[in-house]
């Protein structure tokens, strides 16, 4: 088992719409985590922390579960700019951030 | 805008020759990363250092790769011999060590293609 996974999409909406998708996590001793955004062939960009038990910065709303080890990203009202790959990135501990292999989300007009 | 720094953008050489790529790191940053990222395996983190001592290198392949950081403003990565199955992309982040948890600032890439 991956120590970081994601369904890798593509996930395909229409603007406007809400979207949302899950990272699970091995590691119980995992203390902060963190989602990025990749466009294509850039390099990726910190979106959100998450350090307890969500966070929330706009459109963009970070939700932790630590009983079922996952976090998850909801996006509202989405715009066509969010096109993008959404990675997930767990503290392994040590400081060692584990990424997972990211999910692709498409937004339509 | 303080950003990180790598060069070259993209490197093509034939199996076996050497590779050195180079990462600049945002002023004040005193943990530095090495990253490949491909299709199949995504963003694997190869080793890292914390005020230029490396810390953790188990992810990458000893005989082959080798990591670097000769001052705080200069981190290489360096493949000899490289090989095809090297292609990828190399990403150097830099980060400020804060206790838990880091945030990773990412350089452009070095894109690499051995032939």
């Amino acid at each position: 088992r991956k120590e970081v996974e994601q369904d890798p999409g593509p996930f395909n909406v229409p603007e406007g719409a809400t979207v949302a998708f899950n990272c699970t996590y091995s590691n119980s001793a995992s203390q902060s985590f963190f989602w990025y955004r990749q466009d294509c062939r850039k390099e990726p960009k910190l979106l959100m922390s998450v350090y307890s038990s969500g966070n929330e910065d706009g459109r963009f709303t970070a939700q932790l579960n630590r009983a079922s080890q996952y976090i998850s990203l909801l996006i509202r009202d989405s715009k066509l700019s969010d096109s993008a790959t959404y990675l997930c990135a767990v503290n392994k501990g040590a400081q060692k951030l584990v990424f997972g292999q990211g999910t692709r989300l498409t937004i339509n007009p | 805008d303080a950003r990180v720094t790598q060069t070259p953008r993209h490197k093509v050489t034939e199996m076996g020759q050497e590779v050195t790529m180079r990462c600049q790191p945002i002023l004040g940053h005193n943990t530095v990363f090495w990253y490949r990222q491909t299709m199949m395996q995504g963003l694997e983190l190869l080793a890292y250092f914390r005020n230029r001592a490396p810390l953790d290198d188990s992810g990458m392949p000893k005989d082959r790769f080798s990591a670097e950081m000769p001052d705080a403003t200069l981190a290489t990565l360096k493949i000899q011999p490289s090989e095809p199955r090297d292609s990828a992309v190399y990403f150097c982040a830099s980060a400020e060590h804060q206790g838990i948890g880091e945030k990773l600032f990412f350089g452009s890439g070095t894109q690499l293609s051995v032939l």
